[in-house]
């Protein structure tokens, strides 16, 4: 069945930078796009952006453009998403998703990130 | 942006109840819109995909429908394992943008 695993919750220091990353099982990697979403506590959610794991094409809400970079590792099947100078705002949890004909139908279990120092 | 304006915010209904929930797109979404249900503490689960495709595996009692700017979630007899956090998401055109939820409990 399809999984996405991501990595365990993360307790940063601000201005640091953070590697979640998104290990995919159960389907083909390279036939889905991975997009990550972010979730504030106690509130909606903000779509992030997406990579095509199989040409590593990236396209970015404007809004994260310079705190979020999309990466993937094809050996691996595994997404990563590595936000940088960390502020309390980056405090949320970020979940990644499979996205096939533009629907995302299965998500990670959701990685939190807090940032303190 | 296109923002998503989903209403309301908070629900409470009995078992059995018809519940409806709705989101408005700022301009015309061609029906690229899906419903995710959130349970506490879980990722969000797609419910229905491009207005009216039931997912996989989802219970009938779900349905959605609309066009333009107006959509609908239906959840034509409420259970109580419905309990949770419903989100309408626009992927018509990037950002991609979530309505601000609706919160389902039992009266």
């Amino acid at each position: 069945q399809v999984n996405l695993l991501q990595s365990g919750a993360a307790l940063v220091k601000p201005g640091a930078s953070v590697k979640l990353s998104c290990k995919a099982s159960g389907y083909t990697f390279t036939d889905y796009y991975i997009h990550w979403v972010k979730q504030s506590h106690g509130k909606s959610l903000e779509w992030i952006g997406y990579i095509n794991p199989n040409s590593g094409y990236t396209n970015y809400n404007e809004k994260f453009k310079s705190k979020a970079t999309l990466t993937v590792d094809k050996s691996t099947n595994t997404a990563y998403m590595e936000l940088s100078r960390l502020t309390s705002e980056d405090s949320a949890t970020y979940y990644c998703t499979r996205a096939g004909g533009r629907v995302m139908d299965a998500w990670g279990q959701g990685a939190s990130v807090t940032v303190s120092s | 942006d296109i923002q998503m304006t989903q209403s309301p915010s908070f629900l409470s209904a009995s078992v059995g109840d018809r519940v409806t929930i709705n989101c408005k797109a700022s301009q015309n979404i061609n029906k690229y819109l899906n419903w995710y249900q959130q349970k506490l503490g879980e990722a969000p689960k797609l419910l229905i995909y491009n207005t009216n495709n039931l997912q996989t595996g989802i219970p009938s009692r779900f349905s959605g429908s609309g066009s333009g700017t107006d959509y609908t979630l239906t959840i034509s007899s409420l259970q109580p394992e419905d309990v949770a956090t419903y989100f309408c998401l626009q992927h018509s055109s990037r950002p991609w943008t979530f309505g601000g939820g609706t919160k389902l409990e039992l009266k």
